[in-house]
């Protein structure tokens, strides 16, 4: 099994829906992050938690919001979808150090129509 | 503000051809350099992580290198298997979130 799993893996949605993206690590790690991909923009870090009662903006925080349901659990919501958001989307963990390595889920490629 | 710039974009090389992916950084106060490795569709798998300039690691045909203001990632006598996208990540000690800025990677094509 994964260390960092994602669900679902590919999901299309219409414009305006509710949609949540589930995130969950067998890691142990504290720190989880959610990043999104779109092509030519490299990877860019939407919310952070580095612990379930902390919860941080990232560069793009906008339109979207996040949960911590526990260390291993991690999930990203869109309240009301726009098509400017169809891209990957990549759950990661790392460990309390800070400047070790972080693993990345295998991500989630949402289309919004 | 942060900043990893990777270079070049893309990269075609023939099966066996030595070559360099190039990542300039300017980060506040270097406090690790990674570089990933992304195949289509899947999430960045990690391959090496760089503390201080003059540090090298290696890696079967990988070998990645770094200085005061950039990194390399050698990659000596490439297999086609070896063709994916090479993401190079920086993290300085400013902000909250880690400070970890991605480069937008450089696309690597094997070719036999």
């Amino acid at each position: 099994d994964a260390d960092v799993t994602q669900t679902p893996r590919n999901r299309i949605t219409k414009t305006g829906k509710r949609i949540m993206l589930e995130c969950s690590q067998t890691k142990g790690h504290d720190r989880m992050y959610w990043y999104r991909q779109d092509p030519g923009l490299g990877l860019r870090l939407i919310y952070y938690s580095f612990d379930v009662k902390d919860i941080n903006k990232g560069e793009i925080s906008d339109g979207y919001s996040v949960s911590r349901q526990a260390q291993a659990k991690f999930s990203l919501s869109l309240e009301s979808a726009i098509p400017n958001q169809t891209a990957l989307y990549f759950c990661a963990t790392r460990d309390s150090l800070g400047n070790t390595e972080a693993f990345f889920g295998q991500g989630t490629r949402l289309t919004v129509v | 503000e942060d900043q990893v710039t990777q270079s070049p974009e893309a990269l075609r090389l023939q099966e066996g051809e030595s070559s360099s992916l190039n990542c300039s950084y300017t980060v506040s106060g270097l406090r690790g350099l990674f570089w990933y490795r992304q195949d289509p569709g899947k999430g960045p798998e990690f391959l090496f992580t760089l503390y201080s300039a003059g540090e090298e690691k290696e890696k079967e045909r990988l070998k990645a290198t770094l200085t005061k203001k950039e990194s390399f990632l050698h990659i000596t006598a490439p297999k086609p298997e070896d063709s994916a996208t090479y993401l190079c990540a920086a993290q300085g000690s400013g902000g909250g979130a880690d400070g970890l800025t991605f480069g937008k990677g450089t696309h690597l094509i094997i070719q036999p």
